[in-house]
């Protein structure tokens, strides 16, 4: 069975590091791009990064470009989301997701993480 | 960054009535090298992760009921629920994965009249 299993909840101080994670199995890790979804509380679904384990390949939304930093370790499985100084603004529910893979680019998210809320509250 | 716009931004459809959700890009996601169009829908309940129903616009996820198809090529997409169970409850997105950054319509939440 493939799943992906995210990292539990966070409670964090605005300015705090943080590095959440996402573990795959059940599936080759290292053939699907991993990817980071955010939904802030009562909103939509915002992409903001993926990466594929095998070479590395990593993609930012603009959005997200240098407020976060998206990694994997192909030998564990995992893949990351991580921030050097969280803000108020990124409390907000998690999501990592396995997408299919094409040439060049990721294609569509079939599997999907349980969800990691993180709040940042003072 | 491809916009997808969505329409309506919420729906009440009677249970065993059609639910007909509408996702707009701001550019075309057809690849005429492959003949595929680049867009799927997801359905979250409360509380859970999204769930995969349709890719390459109109392709069933293994597991999702025959009510739910999904139609459209070029820049305009529909979903279809032919027939509304109260399991259907949700809110639906349509994505773009044309290419990165890849994008999500703003959400239709469909309730139950």
């Amino acid at each position: 069975e493939v799943q992906l299993v995210q990292s539990g909840a966070e409670v964090k101080k605005p300015g705090e590091s943080l590095k959440i994670s996402c573990k795959g199995s059940g599936y080759n890790f290292a053939n699907y791009w991993v990817g980071w979804v955010r939904q802030m509380p009562g909103k939509g679904l915002e992409w903001m990064a993926i990466i594929h384990p095998g070479d590395s390949d990593t993609r930012y939304s603009p959005s997200f470009q240098g407020q976060v930093t998206i990694s994997a370790d192909k030998s564990m499985s995992t893949a990351y989301l991580q921030w050097s100084a969280l803000k108020d603004s990124d409390t907000a529910m998690y999501y990592c997701a396995r997408a299919t893979s094409g040439t060049f680019s990721p294609f569509y998210s079939d599997q999907w993480g349980q969800g990691t809320l993180v709040t940042v509250s003072s | 960054d491809i916009v997808m716009t969505q329409s309506p931004d919420s729906l009440a459809v009677s249970l065993g009535e059609r639910a007909t959700i509408n996702c707009k890009s701001s550019q075309s996601v057809f690849y005429s090298s492959d003949n595929k169009n680049y867009l799927a829908w997801y359905q979250q309940k409360p509380g859970q992760p999204p769930k995969l129903l349709i890719y390459w616009a109109s392709t069933r996820e293994s597991g999702v009921p025959d009510r739910f198809s999904g139609s459209g090529a070029g820049t305009d997409f529909t979903l279809t629920i032919s027939s509304l169970q109260a399991d259907d409850v949700a809110v639906y997105y349509c994505q773009q994965y044309y290419n990165t950054p890849q994008t999500f319509g703003q959400g239709t939440k469909v309730e139950i009249k």
